[in-house]
């Protein structure tokens, strides 16, 4: 069956070192994988997009990288801050097109101290 | 342009008792999910609605559905209540042809 694990349920780290986060899958071919901030008692909050042709995605601080065929991606936090404290989610499609089904995985609890 | 909107914010109810969770999607979002997120299972893929239309489906009982109305706002509703549907329970809309999901505050339902 169809599997995502995020391979930390917490990660603590420094204030201003870069936080890597890691999400491999299973089982399927998504065209994009996706990921998503959230905050205790709120929604997943998207933050970047990154499509199967595509290596690498930039935003600001934030990098992802998107490996087929290892099926792996992963998430950087570049000078991170305790304001990026937060759960950080990978989501993929099923494959099938569908781009209005999701499948989340566990999320990592990443924590900055100052 | 306002965000996502669900309402409730929190229920309590009994088992055995129905509940109906609304959503009102971004203005011009056609598609409308929910999701169920509990600290076991994380985040489930409930169901999916666009044009009026269920597109997808996860795997839920049938005590579990939804509907969508014209102007995209969308009702799940979860009856014969078990204590097990405690969870938050999310919306997001999106556009349909894109896939970046913007999700609501959610729903606490707590069943006692």
């Amino acid at each position: 069956s169809q599997k995502i694990e995020q391979n930390s349920e917490a990660l603590n780290i420094q204030e201003g070192k870069t936080a890597t986060l890691t999400c491999n899958y299973t089982n399927y071919s998504p065209a994009y994988l996706q990921w998503y901030r959230q905050d205790p008692g709120r929604g997943p909050v998207f933050l970047l997009l990154i499509r199967e042709n595509e290596k690498e995605k930039r935003k600001e601080r934030l990098k992802v990288t998107f490996d087929t065929t290892l099926k792996q991606s992963l998430f950087h936090i570049t000078a991170s801050q305790p304001a990026d404290s937060a759960t950080y989610l990978c989501a993929l499609d099923d494959g099938s097109g569908n781009t209005g089904k999701l499948i989340f995985g566990q999320g990592t609890t990443l924590q900055v101290k100052p | 342009k306002a965000g996502v909107t669900q309402t409730p914010r929190y229920l309590i109810k009994t088992r055995g008792q129905q509940v109906t969770l609304s959503c009102s999607p971004i203005s011009g979002h056609r598609s409308v999910s929910w999701y169920q997120q509990t600290p076991g299972q994380g985040l489930q893929f409930l169901f999916e609605y666009f044009s009026e239309t269920q597109r997808n489906k996860g795997n839920f009982p049938g005590r579990f559905s939804g509907r969508q109305f014209s102007n995209s706002r969308s009702e799940m509703n979860v009856s014969t209540l078990e204590l097990g549907d405690s969870a938050l329970y999310l919306c997001a809309s999106s556009l349909g042809a894109v896939p970046e999901a913007f999700f609501g505050q959610g729903t606490r339902l707590t069943v006692v």
